[in-house]
């Protein structure tokens, strides 16, 4: 089974709107963490925003907010009034509490998403 | 302060021929990941160290594929012979400590002919 689901292939966005990128984990750990990153088209991954599994808040930073849904197991990406240059892949990643401490990540396979004018 | 460097930034080879990666991690960061990026599998680990030490080589596809770090400020990833379907996107990441985020470089693409 697929650790990490983005079920969104291609998201379309007009500017200014509020989107909303879609990822749900399984893990049976307590303790992991959920990464968002951008890969623009030219390739650098871009670390967006970080939500751990014991924060009772949700993550933001800027326009991302990251809407954590525990016992859903969701870790939904909003972008708020979308930019031109948010267009790219949007990749959601966990960290699993059961490896060593400073495991490597689980990405899901990303959505894309086009913002037009 | 500098991200993370990878050199060289695009590598064409032929098949058989032999591949090197490069990484210097940010200074300070005491993890370094090796991801490969394809269409068809995303992005994967292939392997990530620890202060220097490897930690989890589970990913690396077969023996064709060795990483060394001979000390914090730089890694490799060495791949011979290189075979065509090796062709992808190498990236290598750090961060400091467990839990924190980790900070790609640019990525190396690899093609293979």
């Amino acid at each position: 089974a697929q650790k990490i689901t983005q079920t969104q292939p291609g998201m379309f966005v007009q500017e200014k709107e509020a989107v909303t990128l879609d990822c749900t984990y399984d893990t049976s750990d307590q303790s992991y963490g959920l990464f968002w990153y951008k890969q623009p088209s030219s390739g650098e991954m871009i670390f967006l925003i970080y939500q751990g599994s014991y924060d009772e808040q949700n993550a933001t930073e800027g326009r991302y907010s990251l809407n954590f849904q525990k016992a859903r197991k969701s870790a939904n990406l909003v972008i708020s009034a979308s930019q031109l240059g948010d267009s790219a892949m949007y990749f959601c990643a966990m960290r699993e509490g059961r490896y060593q401490a400073g495991t490597a990540l689980i990405f899901g396979k990303g959505t894309t998403l086009s913002v037009s004018s | 302060d500098a991200g993370v460097i990878q050199s060289p930034r695009h590598e064409v080879t032929e098949m058989g021929q032999e591949v090197t990666l490069r990484c210097k991690p940010i200074s300070g960061h005491d993890y370094l990941f090796w991801y490969r990026q394809t269409m068809m599998r995303g992005l994967e680990l292939l392997i990530y160290f620890n202060n220097n030490v490897p930690i989890d080589d589970s990913g690396m596809p077969e023996d064709r594929f060795s990483a060394k770090m001979p000390n914090a400020s730089f890694s490799t990833l060495k791949i011979q012979p290189s075979e065509p379907r090796d062709s992808a996107v190498y990236f290598c990441a750090s961060g400091r400590g467990p839990y924190n985020e980790q900070f790609f470089g640019p990525g190396t693409r690899l093609t293979v002919l």
